[in-house]
């Protein structure tokens, strides 16, 4: 059973536009969430994170969006670019227990 | 600061053999923790070390396994391969364990298992 469904599987943006990768869990038990952007060949690495103590958190062009009531929560990357494109995974945790990731997507930002 | 190393990069085993991946984490680092990746899975959990100590387990059949030395460096055997555990085997370290839950893990490039 997945813990946590993200959704869309891929994505292709043009450069500029807007790239929205959600997610959706459904322990309530957890209590942080972070994003992980994975290169070809390279590791996952942290990129953005937040705790339902907030809504929104903004690190530049990337932006998480947290709805608690509906245990969703989304990445929001604004002016893509190019140098995006790579896979993305949400995961969610519960203090002192494991990392539950999201399946990925696959972004794609044309020039 | 040197990375997260993981050893071999890349390996090719038959069914039924065994392998032996290691990791060796950040300096400081305390826990190591490993990942499978397969695509349309994702990452799933294997399992974590903290201080030498194995302190959670993802839901993985006993032929995988793990250790780690006083250095902090890991390694994760699988025996009996089977055409299944073709996979990236990803380590992450970080230096208070997922107890801490800050979210920092640092990942190795990945060891890619290929069983024929």
């Amino acid at each position: 059973q997945q813990q946590v469904k993200q959704s869309p599987q891929s994505l292709i943006v043009q450069k500029g536009g807007i790239s929205i990768i959600n997610c959706a869990y459904e322990n309530t038990a957890f209590d942080y969430f972070p994003w992980y952007q994975q290169f070809p060949g390279k590791g996952p690495a942290l990129l953005i994170a937040i705790r339902p103590d907030v809504s929104e958190k903004k690190e530049g062009r990337f932006t998480i969006s947290f709805n608690k009531s509906a245990k969703q929560f989304s990445l929001h990357i604004m002016d893509s670019q190019p140098g995006d494109s790579a896979t993305y995974f949400c995961a969610a945790s519960s203090s002192g227990n494991q990392f539950y990731f999201g399946t990925g997507t696959s972004l794609t930002v044309i020039p | 600061k040197a990375g997260v190393t993981q050893t071999p990069r890349y390996l090719i085993k038959t069914r039924g053999q065994q392998v032996t991946l290691s990791c060796s984490p950040i300096s400081g680092h305390r826990s190591v923790s490993w990942y499978q990746q397969t695509p349309g899975q994702g990452l799933q959990f294997l399992f974590e070390y903290f201080s030498e100590t194995q302190r959670n387990k993802g839901n993985f059949p006993g032929r995988f396994s793990g250790r780690q030395f006083s250095n902090s460096r890991s390694e994760m055997n699988v025996s009996t391969l089977e055409l299944g555990d073709s996979a990236l085997y990803l380590c992450a370290s970080s230096w208070a364990g997922l107890a801490a839950n800050t979210g920092e893990l640092f990942f190795g490039e990945g060891s890619r298992l290929t069983v024929l």
